[in-house]
């Protein structure tokens, strides 16, 4: 069954920086794209980025380019999520969506980070 | 990049049938066949209901359909039942590898 498990989440100041990961099961992981959605408190889906196969090309929202990197390790069935810069409006729940031919058919649960002094 | 404009809520009696529509542009919705809905329940994670406009995944009852004319893309929810009460979104496909989401739309069964 496949399976994706988002963590590394938490509270950071305003300008900090974490880096969110995503533990993928239950499939064949360096054959997907995978993106990272977001949503904050009370809101709607907001898409942030994908990542190829190989790792080797990424694709971002505007928003977020020269701040949010999306990386993967495949001998480890992982994906990545660094955020900088952190904005109070950064505060959403983060999840990770295997991307198949532009489907987002598999979802984790999220991971929540807050951004506050 | 715009969100896809989706209306905030919608409502409708058990049996009746409902229609959540999705506005895009010819840059997103107009210019592929690749929307999707998917269905969230609160405190739940994202569920894929329709993909490819029209087409369901495995496990999704045929009560769910979707179409698509020019840059406006639907979800018809028929024989409309308690549990189809939920926040459901669009998706689309917007060129430069790019995904563009609507707002949200909040299903209110009677």
């Amino acid at each position: 069954e496949e399976q994706l498990v988002e963590s590394g989440g938490g509270l950071v100041q305003p300008g900090g920086s974490l880096r969110l990961s995503c533990a993928a099961s239950g499939f064949t992981f360096s054959h997907y794209w995978m993106s990272w959605v977001r949503q904050a408190p009370g809101k709607g889906l907001e898409w942030m980025g994908v990542i190829t196969p190989d790792g080797t090309e990424t694709y971002y929202v505007d928003s977020v380019k020269g701040r949010f990197t999306i990386s993967r390790d495949n001998a480890k069935n992982s994906l990545y999520l660094q955020v900088n810069t952190l904005r109070a409006e950064d505060t959403a729940l983060y999840y990770c969506a295997r991307d198949a031919g532009w489907v987002l058919n598999y979802w984790g649960q999220g991971v929540l980070v807050t951004v506050s002094s | 990049q715009s969100a896809l404009t989706q209306p905030r809520s919608v409502s409708g009696s058990p049996g009746q049938s409902v229609t959540i529509s999705c506005t895009g542009t010819s840059d997103d919705v107009g210019g592929y066949h690749y929307v999707s809905w998917f269905q969230q329940h609160p405190g739940r994670a994202p569920k894929l209901i329709i993909y490819d406009v029209n087409k369901r995944p495995s496990g999704v009852p045929d009560r769910f359909s979707g179409s698509k004319s020019g840059n406006t893309a639907s979800l018809t929810i028929s024989g409309l039942q308690a549990e189809d009460e939920s926040d459901y979104y669009c998706c689309s496909y917007a060129g430069g590898y790019t995904r563009l989401f609507g707002g949200g739309t909040k299903l209110t069964v009677l």
